[in-house]
């Protein structure tokens, strides 16, 4: 069972460069979310989608772009890396988002930018 | 905006002790709640979730519970082992975009 997975586990950019974070869920969920962690913050929301061909804001969107094309499929991009854009990104998913909802989470992706 | 707030930050423990940590959160106004493991470098494993209508979840030796009127749940585990050495976090689903977090309790089980 796959689950939510995450592309890549790691990575380290330089100020100003672009990069994509792939997430993937093969539960046929609907919902799906970017999160970043960071020490003493929590996790919190970035951009979410409600289904195929949908996007929108979570808590902190500034210098993130997200698309999802295809259900399965959830992209977060970075347009011009900013060492404030270090941190741990989760991907997750959810079938809906009523009472007996539970959210599935991937292994996160570990960012540094220099 | 909903605030998530986990109490202690850390906890150490001896081997075979059983532990309470804590959540509150203001807004009672939530679907569920739901309690996650996470490991040191890695994802968040769901341990429990309780829906708004329910008082208690169990599973193993681990029980949740909500007190929704009072924005409290607290994650009792009984007998606790060094495997269990984690940070718990706890998050709360208030609509389709809204699960918010706590900081997490750092727990160490020592042998």
């Amino acid at each position: 069972n796959a689950g939510v997975t995450q592309t890549p586990k790691f990575r380290v950019l330089k100020t100003g460069q672009s990069m994509t974070l792939l997430c993937a869920q093969d539960m046929n969920h609907e919902y799906m979310y970017w999160y970043r962690q960071d020490p003493g913050m929590g996790l919190r929301l970035i951009h979410y989608s409600v289904g195929e061909g949908t996007t929108a804001k979570g808590e902190v969107p500034d210098g993130y772009n997200v698309s999802r094309l295809k259900k399965q499929n959830f992209l977060l991009g970075l347009e011009s890396a900013a060492p404030s854009q270090t941190s741990v990104y989760f991907c997750a998913s959810s079938y809906e988002w009523g009472m007996n909802t539970e959210a599935f989470f991937g292994q996160g992706t570990r960012l540094t930018v220099v | 905006k909903q605030e998530v707030t986990q109490i202690p930050a850390a906890l150490s423990v001896p081997e075979g002790e059983n532990l309470v940590l804590n959540c509150s959160f203001t807004d009672s106004a939530i679907y569920n709640l739901q309690w996650f493991r996470q490991d040191p470098g890695k994802g968040l494993t769901s341990l429990l979730l309780i829906q708004s209508s329910q008082r208690e979840q169990t599973s193993g030796r681990l029980n949740a519970s909500l007190d929704k009127s009072s924005g409290r749940s607290t994650l009792y585990i009984a007998a606790s082992q060094p495997g269990d050495s984690a940070t718990y976090l706890c998050a709360v689903r208030s609509g389709a975009n809204n699960l918010f977090f706590g900081t997490g309790t750092r727990l160490t089980v020592i042998p």
